[in-house]
């Protein structure tokens, strides 16, 4: 069964500073796509960032990048000069099998500190 | 113009009533889901839709029905409402059945059912 965890229930970071949110998943398959999303407090959810497990490039989108260790099954995110409208939960999700499904951790809430 | 559109966005309602909601895309998507996310913010599918025709029906009770007239629309239906059912139902689409570039969330829908 695919598995997704996040361990890291809260997190907080002043603004400006570099912040790394974990993921592990589990999945049988080679070839799966990872992605994190963050959900503000207006409830919406956004997609951040997309990985391809056969790539071994880490995919970045300006402050956001990802830390893709395909062995360890971990999907870290990295957040840097954190602003305060990166205060949110954020999921991560693996989407795997042939039905777009994804399979979504429990979140990180994240608090950006002025 | 909204991509993916939920109403309605707040819904209250007795125990044992029967209400739908409904969920409308405009990005030419071939697949739209239906997502529960409980009071923990845990994210679970419940249905996925391709072309109209049902793909994902997860463990969902039967009082529970998904409907889709069209590729862009996917409407939940649900009979008898329990105070369980009480959670913020998210729609989502992806251009194709593999979903490999993530989805598009509506604004949620946070149902109450007192």
């Amino acid at each position: 069964a695919q598995t997704v965890t996040q361990s890291q229930p809260e997190m907080s970071v002043q603004e400006a500073e570099t912040v790394t949110l974990s993921c592990t998943y589990d999945t049988s398959e080679n070839n799966y796509y990872l992605f994190w999303y963050k959900q503000p407090p207006s409830r919406q959810m956004i997609l951040v960032i997309r990985q391809e497990a056969y790539k071994q490039q880490n995919a970045t989108e300006n402050r956001f990048s990802v830390n893709f260790q395909k062995a360890a099954k971990s999907f870290s995110l990295k957040i840097s000069d954190s602003q305060l409208g990166d205060t949110a939960m954020y999921f991560c999700a693996l989407r795997s099998g042939n039905t777009g499904k994804l399979i979504f951790g429990q979140g990180t809430t994240l608090q950006v500190k002025p | 113009d909204t991509a993916v559109s939920q109403t309605p966005k707040y819904l209250v309602t007795q125990m044992g009533n029967d209400k739908s909601i409904k969920c409308e895309q405009n990005l030419g998507h071939d697949t739209m889901y239906w997502y529960k996310q409980d009071s923990k913010k845990f994210l679970k599918i419940m249905f996925s839709y391709n072309n109209k025709e049902l793909i994902i029906n997860e463990t969902v009770p039967n009082r529970f029905s998904p409907k889709s007239p069209d590729k862009a629309h996917l409407n939940l239906h649900i009979n008898s409402l329990e105070l369980g059912d009480s959670a913020v139902y998210f729609c989502a689409s992806s251009q194709d059945l593999m979903g490999l570039y993530g989805y598009t969330f509506g604004s949620g829908t946070r149902l109450t059912v007192v």
